[in-house]
């Protein structure tokens, strides 16, 4: 059974311009979270989708904002970069059961 | 959601016993609590998770005390692939649909 897959795995933007990251969680899982991850701050819970609904969101700004399709691939979209954007970003599936499957990541780099 | 405190780093030689304890003085009733390691440039893997007692599976035991205040990840036979970062998180329910509150972890280095 293929894991999670997010891409890009790497992506180098420059401040002010705006990114979409892609994840395509394991089949028939119908929960997916994203989380960022940076040095300073660990990792931080940014919103969870389940069956194209966003059931849960973390403390982060407007600028931070996702979706999920009907087959639950989802994506997220970051507007408007900021330096501080600069991380890890990770995508987890879920079943509902209290195994979330993470995925490799995309290093966002924001010059 | 209940805070944890966990040790920042530890060190262990391969092939001895690594025990983590997690302390999480305001657990509620209905927390779980479950550990993640995460090795660098990767994702987060789910380990272990109980309510009370004892659980072992085929990686880790957990150890709960009675008052749930404080629990223990013991990794047996540690060797130099168990080198990653663990982290213990509270207030996860057994439903999956909570958001995982992860704090700094425990940085793990085993040595040869």
């Amino acid at each position: 059974k293929a894991g999670v897959t997010q891409t890009p795995r790497y992506l180098i933007k420059t401040r002010g311009q705006q990114v979409t990251l892609s994840c395509s969680p394991i089949s028939g899982h119908r929960s997916v979270s994203w989380y960022q991850q940076t040095p300073g701050q660990g990792l931080q819970f940014l919103f969870e989708y389940f069956s194209e609904t966003q059931r849960n969101k973390g403390n982060f700004p407007g600028r931070f904002s996702g979706r999920q399709f009907s087959n639950s691939r989802s994506e997220m979209n970051v507007s408007t970069l900021e330096l501080g954007d600069s991380a890890l970003y990770l995508c987890a599936s879920s079943l509902g059961v209290p195994e979330q499957f993470f995925g490799p990541g995309t290093r966002l780099t924001v010059l | 959601l209940a805070k944890t405190t966990q040790p920042i780093s530890m060190d262990s030689y391969e092939g001895q016993e690594v025990n983590i304890t997690c302390s999480h003085n305001n657990i509620a009733t209905n927390d779980y609590i479950t550990w993640y390691q995460q090795f660098p440039s990767q994702g987060p893997r789910f380990i272990i998770q109980g309510y009370k007692t004892k659980v072992t599976n085929e990686v880790a035991s957990l150890f709960i005390p009675a008052d749930r205040k404080s629990s223990t990840l013991s990794l047996p036979r540690v060797s130099l692939s168990d080198t990653a970062v663990y982290y213990c998180l509270v207030g996860v329910s057994n439903s999956g649909n909570t958001p995982l509150v992860f704090g700094k972890g425990t940085r793990l280095s085993v040595i040869a």
